[in-house]
């Protein structure tokens, strides 16, 4: 079992729409979560992190976490094609200083 | 604030040969991590430093070595370059404080340098 799961996808949503990201982790002593947004030929750009189950909020961006399921999501509300990259959720111990990452979900959208 | 900045940004070495990449964090950071980057194995942790010592390190052979200096600027190195070796090679910083759930452990990444081994 990989230790963080994501849909490679592409995911494909038109403009306006909302984008639902998902993550799954197999480590229960993960406490706090990450989500990157990295575009083609750049370095992964920190969005948003959650420690505490429920719903963060950021702008047009929500992260959501479950830790009874080891879920945890990303909506991006109000699509633009400006949000077109590809979305790493990473995962950390707290203690160990080190992130774990999911291999990324490719979003598109479509104008 | 200046960002986390990474040199060289391209680097073409040829197999067997040995690279050295430096990370500058940002003003103020005492944590630098380092990943790898591949279309393959996507991104993987490689060590990380705090205040000149090594608190974890990913499961890489012991030809990826790296060290950490006074000012928190950080260097890896990679001896005896293999092809697969080839990869995005990202500096993360963080202000690195130790223990609870605070947005201390936030990593912001250099720009990274592309490493081609021939």
């Amino acid at each position: 079992q990989k230790e963080v799961e994501q849909n490679s996808g592409p995911l494909s949503v038109p403009e306006g729409a909302i984008a639902s990201l998902n993550c799954t982790y197999s480590d229960r002593g993960s406490q706090s979560f990450f989500w990157y947004r990295q575009y083609s030929g750049k370095s992964p750009e920190l969005i948003m992190f959650i420690y505490s189950n429920g719903d963060k909020e950021d702008g047009r961006f929500t992260a959501q976490l479950n830790k009874a399921s080891q879920y945890v999501s990303l909506l991006i509300r109000d699509s633009q094609p400006s949000d077109s990259a590809t979305y790493l959720c990473a995962v950390n111990r707290g203690s160990n200083y080190k992130l774990t990452f999911g291999k990324g979900t490719l979003l598109t959208v479509n104008p | 604030k200046a960002g986390v900045t990474q040199t060289p940004r391209y680097l073409i070495k040829t197999r067997g040969q040995q690279v050295t990449l430096s990370c500058s964090p940002i003003s103020g950071h005492r944590s630098v991590s380092w990943y790898q980057q591949t279309p393959g194995q996507g991104l993987q942790f490689l060590f990380e430093y705090f205040s000149e010592t090594q608190r974890n390190k990913g499961n890489f052979p012991g030809r990826f070595s790296g060290r950490q200096f006074s000012n928190s600027r950080s260097e890896m190195n990679v001896s005896t370059l293999e092809l697969g070796d080839s990869a995005l090679y990202l500096c993360a910083s963080s202000p690195g404080l130790a223990g609870g759930l605070s947005s201390y452990n936030e990593q912001f990444f250099g720009p990274g340098t592309r490493l081609t081994v021939l």
